[in-house]
């Protein structure tokens, strides 16, 4: 079956540190770029990170810029997204979502996964 | 950024009527180089993820039913549910992925009337 699982969220202080997770089957992983997109609770998508094929090509969102870290691990499947200096304003249901083949980051989001959810706060 | 506004925020439409969401960009999302809109529709239900609908402006995703429908091009669009079914209830999303940051619309909630 082709779907994407991620994992790893969870209840953090602010300043605090979480790694997500995002297991991928059923299609050739290595394909594909990948994205990370979160919704606070009773909001709105927002783009947060994206990430290339071979990892060659990686951006974030202005929000995120130099607190979080988008990797991936093609041999096993896995794309990840390291969160630091976590806020407030950063609690959501984080998705990871499937893009186009190759290089391009640019594409439409043709799979998502179910989310995991991030809570910051003391 | 590309600014993306949807409209209305909401709207409540009869069960088998027509429902019209539109989509408008801050610029214009056609590349001209492959003469494509960059722009793509998605729906969410309560509890789940989005879900594509539409991409390249009108290009409906495989499985997706022929009620679903998107115009549209430059910076203005349209999705059209032709005749609405109760399973359309939903938030549906316009995104354009002609530039970085991949922005969203605001949302429109569909309700039954």
């Amino acid at each position: 079956e082709v779907q994407l699982v991620e994992s790893g969220g969870g209840l953090v202080k602010p300043g605090g540190s979480l790694r997500l997770s995002c297991a991928a089957s059923g299609f050739i992983f290595s394909s594909y770029s990948m994205n990370w997109v979160r919704q606070a609770p009773g909001k709105g998508l927002e783009w947060v990170s994206s990430i290339s094929s071979g990892s060659s090509y990686i951006y974030y969102a202005d929000s995120v810029k130099g607190r979080f870290t988008v990797t991936r691990d093609n041999a096993k499947n896995s794309l990840y997204l390291q969160m630091s200096s976590l806020r407030a304003e950063d609690t959501a249901i984080y998705y990871c979502a499937r893009g186009g083949v190759g290089s391009t980051t640019l594409w439409y989001l043709d799979l998502w996964g179910r989310g995991t959810l991030v809570t910051v706060s003391s | 950024d590309i600014v993306m506004t949807q409209s209305p925020d909401s709207l409540a439409v009869s069960l088998g009527e027509r429902a019209t969401i539109n989509c408008k960009s801050s610029q214009s999302v056609l590349y001209s180089s492959d003469n494509k809109n960059y722009l793509a529709w998605y729906r969410q239900k309560p509890g789940q993820p989005p879900k594509l609908l539409i991409y390249w402006a009108s290009t409906r995703e495989s499985g997706v039913p022929d009620r679903f429908s998107g115009s549209g091009s430059g910076t203005d669009f349209t999705l059209t549910i032709s005749s609405l079914q109760a399973e359309d209830v939903a938030v549906y999303y316009c995104q354009q992925y002609y530039r970085s940051p991949e922005t969203f619309g605001q949302g429109t909630k569909v309700e039954i009337k």
